[in-house]
């Protein structure tokens, strides 16, 4: 059963902000939110994770609001490069978890 | 930085043919993840071992197999191909005392004719 709920897809203008959204209603207190992503056929791409504040690394921001059901990933300024399938995936970090990978939202981001 | 390794890159088999697909983990990686991504399809895990054993396994057909060795490679064994197992076939690796995060492959294509 899916844990995560992403539109199919959406678009944006290259340079501009990109934001994710992602639901995960029922996850659970020890589950962490995790984004890959797949560009066209290659191997999935660790982006970011978090469990309950607000991540930045330097390729995103991933936003998780305060009673964890949902969150955004937020690419700050969207190249071609960045088009791509993007999974929310929430996940036991440890424990041997592995990624169990939803339809992902498909992201074109225009010239 | 080394990555994960995946060989061969792409394989072509005859139906009820054999194939074997190997995955060389990231240095002092101790487990593997296979998955498998059909045309238009989400990749869908597999198996997974952890320190040479199985710790996982998901929707995996009976015929397939796989191991980990002692070096921590791993091999993906399919057995009597069908059409429906060309596929493209992604090994991850990731060292559990960290945060888990799985590095992935470039993959290997399974074409079955």
């Amino acid at each position: 059963d899916a844990k995560t709920t992403q539109p199919p897809s959406m678009d944006c203008a290259e340079g501009r902000a990109a934001n994710l959204p992602c639901n995960h209603s029922t996850i659970s207190g020890n589950e962490y939110v995790y984004w890959y992503r797949q560009i066209h056929s290659q191997g999935p791409q660790y982006i970011i994770h978090g469990l309950k504040n607000n991540e930045t690394n330097e390729m995103a921001s991933l936003i998780i609001t305060e009673d964890r059901k949902s969150s955004t990933l937020i690419l700050p300024h969207a190249t071609l490069r960045d088009t791509a399938v993007y999974y929310c995936i929430v996940r036991i970090t440890g424990a041997n978890s592995k990624l169990t990978f939803g339809k992902g939202i498909t992201l074109s981001v225009r010239p | 930085a080394a990555g994960v390794i995946q060989s061969p890159r792409h394989l072509i088999k005859e139906k009820r043919e054999t194939a074997t697909l190997k995955c060389y983990p990231i240095p002092r990686h101790d487990t593997v993840y296979w998955y498998q991504q059909g045309p238009g399809q989400d990749p869908q895990f597999l198996i997974s071992f952890y320190e040479k054993m199985q710790s996982d396994k998901g929707s995996i057909p009976d015929r397939f197999s796989a191991q980990q060795f002692s070096d921590y490679h791993s091999e993906l064994n399919m057995s009597s191909l069908e059409l429906g197992d060309s596929a493209l076939y992604f090994c991850a690796s990731c060292r559990q005392i960290n945060t888990g995060e799985l590095f992935f492959g470039e993959g290997s294509r399974l074409t079955v004719l």
